[in-house]
Order: C-alpha cells, then structure tokens, then sequence
C-alpha cells in the first residue's frame, strides 16, 4: 500500500518559471490538501479539496492553482515561481472530514527558487 | 496570526524520563486536537487525538492533555526513548471545516541515550 506519493522530491527552479508538483493517494480518500513548511515555521495550508472536481483556497492560496479530476490526483501548480515560494510542500489525504482519523502525508517535495 | 503556537522551539530529556511539549491556542471556536510526529526527510505521521468534549487522551506512551479554559494542551511522553526523537507538530481544527487543520510550529524533541 503505497498511501500518499509525491513527485519530485526535490527541484530547483528558476523565478519565473512554472511546474507541477503531483500527488497520488491510492485509499480512495474523498479529502486532500496542500500544505506548505517554511523553516520555523508550521504547515500553512494552500488548497485543499473535498472530493473530485471540488476545490477550495485555503490560508497561502497565492500564487499557486489546484485541480481534482480524478479522486486519487491532487497536483499543484505554480505559474511564475518565485523566491518566497521556496520550501518544502505536503500533500495530505483523509477519509474522513472527522479529524479524529488524522491525515496520511506524502514524504514532501523540496522546492528550491533561485 | 497565528492561531497555534508552540513556544518552545526545542527539548531535550535523558531516556527513560518524561517528554512535555507544550501548545496553546486563540481561536475557541477549534474543537479536535491532534499531534504530529515528524522525522528528517518524511512527512508527518499522526499520534493521537483529543476532542474538546475530553481533557485527557491516552495511547501507550502518549497522553494529551487539554485545559479550554486556558486554551493549552500538552503532550506526555512516559518513557522518553531516542526513537521518539523527532519535531512535534501541535494542530487543531474546527470540526465542520473539512478537517482543515491548523499547526503550529513545531517543536524538536531529542531524546537523549
């Protein structure tokens, strides 16, 4: 059971440049969320999304795009990098909207803007 | 604003002895808690939970403790091992938000042999 994969798991990027970081969960959780860590600081919440073809922005929604059309697929897209986008990005998955299951994270993507 | 903290940015405690990291919160309108354990190079993994309707949770080693009046919960750890060395997120959310979850900073907890 692979849970949550995410990839790249690093990247080095040029400002101004756009990619997308991928997530795929194989538990056939309705719930997904992007979340981003700054050093020092806690996980801030991007997008998330409650189940395929729902979307919604959350805390640092900035600068980023999501979509959702398959119920394992949550990418992350970043038009037009830029340096205070560097950081290391979660992708989390969750059955249930009870958050007493908790979230299964991805291992994370290391992103680098230079 | 940030709606979580944790102030301690580090602990350290010998083996075999007590782990206590701490977490306080501002917005009285979260009632799930729950605490994340992460290692280098991973994503966080869940520990253990408490709904607001509790002020204690226990799963082994692990015991949260909740006080709403104060807006403070705490993390036990009895008996501390190295293995349980890692940073130590705190998070909340509001139960009908989705389970959107707010987190804290983290706190590295070193536990040392």
């Amino acid at each position: 059971n692979a849970g949550v994969t995410q990839t790249p798991k690093f990247r080095i990027l040029k400002i101004g440049q756009s990619m997308t970081l991928q997530c795929t969960q194989d538990m056939n959780h309705n719930y997904m969320y992007w979340y981003r860590q700054d050093p020092g600081m806690g996980l801030k919440l991007i997008y998330y999304s409650v189940g395929a073809g729902i979307t919604d922005k959350g805390e640092v929604p900035n600068g980023y795009n999501v979509s959702r059309s398959t119920t394992e697929d949550f990418p992350l897209r970043l038009e037009l990098a830029a340096p205070s986008q560097t950081s290391v990005y979660f992708c989390a998955s969750s059955y249930s909207p009870n958050t007493n299951y908790g979230y299964t994270f991805g291992s994370g993507t290391r992103l680098t803007v230079v | 604003d940030q709606q979580v903290k944790q102030n301690s940015p580090s602990l350290s405690v010998q083996e075999g002895r007590i782990s206590i990291l701490n977490c306080d919160y501002t917005n009285s309108m979260f009632d799930y808690f729950l605490w994340y354990k992460k290692y280098p190079a991973e994503g966080p993994t869940f520990l253990i939970s408490i709904s607001s309707i509790k002020d204690k949770n226990e799963d082994g080693r692990f015991t949260v403790f909740l006080n709403k009046s104060a807006k403070h919960l705490s993390l036990h750890i009895v008996p501390s091992q190295p293995g349980d060395s890692a940073v130590y997120f705190c998070a909340a959310s509001v139960e009908t938000s989705g389970s959107r979850l707010t987190f804290g900073e983290g706190t590295q907890l070193t536990v040392n042999p």
